[in-house]
């Protein structure tokens, strides 16, 4: 089992550009997420979906992120104009809804996104 | 917020116990106990989960208390890759189409040393 891929691995970039960060989840898993890790805020949820259709996305921070996942083994996380603060790790995770209840997250390997 | 309180860090010999303490004294009925942990620069790793009876599995056991204020994670013989911040989260497990999100608080950072 691959697990899930996220890509890229590091991204660097300049304060403005747009960002892109993509993931695949677990094949079956019907459920995605997307984290950010910073040292001050910890690990966060941003947005998450159930079967491509996004369920919370409470979490965002503002109208620069968006999320889509256009089908059942891909998603992108955009960041569009980026900025410093977004400088963090981005996860994906993927789980699996067993017998109507939902089960345990797996975690890719993160993008470490620096914003310069 | 997370409703969980660790201790900030832990150290532990090389091939010993490590017993990870987590409060939830706010714990509901309906919230699970799950334990996550997070080697440095690796994405969090799902370890072991329960509600109130005690588990184990491949990689640890969890102890929760009867009233279900506390829970401890063991790690029976630990080794040097171990070493990671170990996350105590409390979850609702549901039914249907939504999803408990999982909340992660400070953890316990774990040293194993040799």
């Amino acid at each position: 089992d691959a697990g899930v891929i996220q890509s890229p691995r590091h991204e660097v970039t300049e304060m403005g550009q747009e960002v892109t960060l993509r993931c695949k989840p677990i094949s079956g898993h019907d459920y995605l997420f997307w984290y950010r890790q910073t040292m001050m805020r910890g690990l966060e949820l941003l947005i998450y979906f159930n079967n491509n259709v996004p369920i919370d996305d409470s979490g965002m921070p503002e109208d620069r992120f968006s999320a889509k996942m256009p089908n059942a083994s891909f998603s992108t996380l955009k960041i569009q104009p980026s900025e410093p603060r977004d400088s963090a790790v981005y996860f994906c995770a993927s789980s699996l809804r067993l017998a109507g209840f939902t089960d345990t997250q797996y975690f890719g390997p993160g993008t470490r996104l620096t914003v310069l | 917020d997370a409703k969980t309180t660790q201790p900030t860090s832990m150290d532990c010999a090389e091939g010993r116990a490590a017993n990870l303490p987590c409060n939830h004294s706010t714990i509901s009925g309906n919230e699970y106990v799950y334990w996550y942990r997070q080697i440095h620069s690796q994405g969090p790793q799902y370890i072991i989960h329960g509600l109130k009876n005690n588990e184990t599995n491949e990689m640890a056991s969890l102890i929760i208390t009867e009233d279900r204020k506390s829970s401890t994670l063991i790690l029976p013989h630990a080794t040097l890759r171990d070493t990671a911040v170990y996350y105590c989260i409390v979850r609702v497990q549901v039914y249907g189409g939504s999803q408990g999100n999982l909340i992660f608080g400070k953890g316990t950072k774990l040293s194993v040393k040799p």
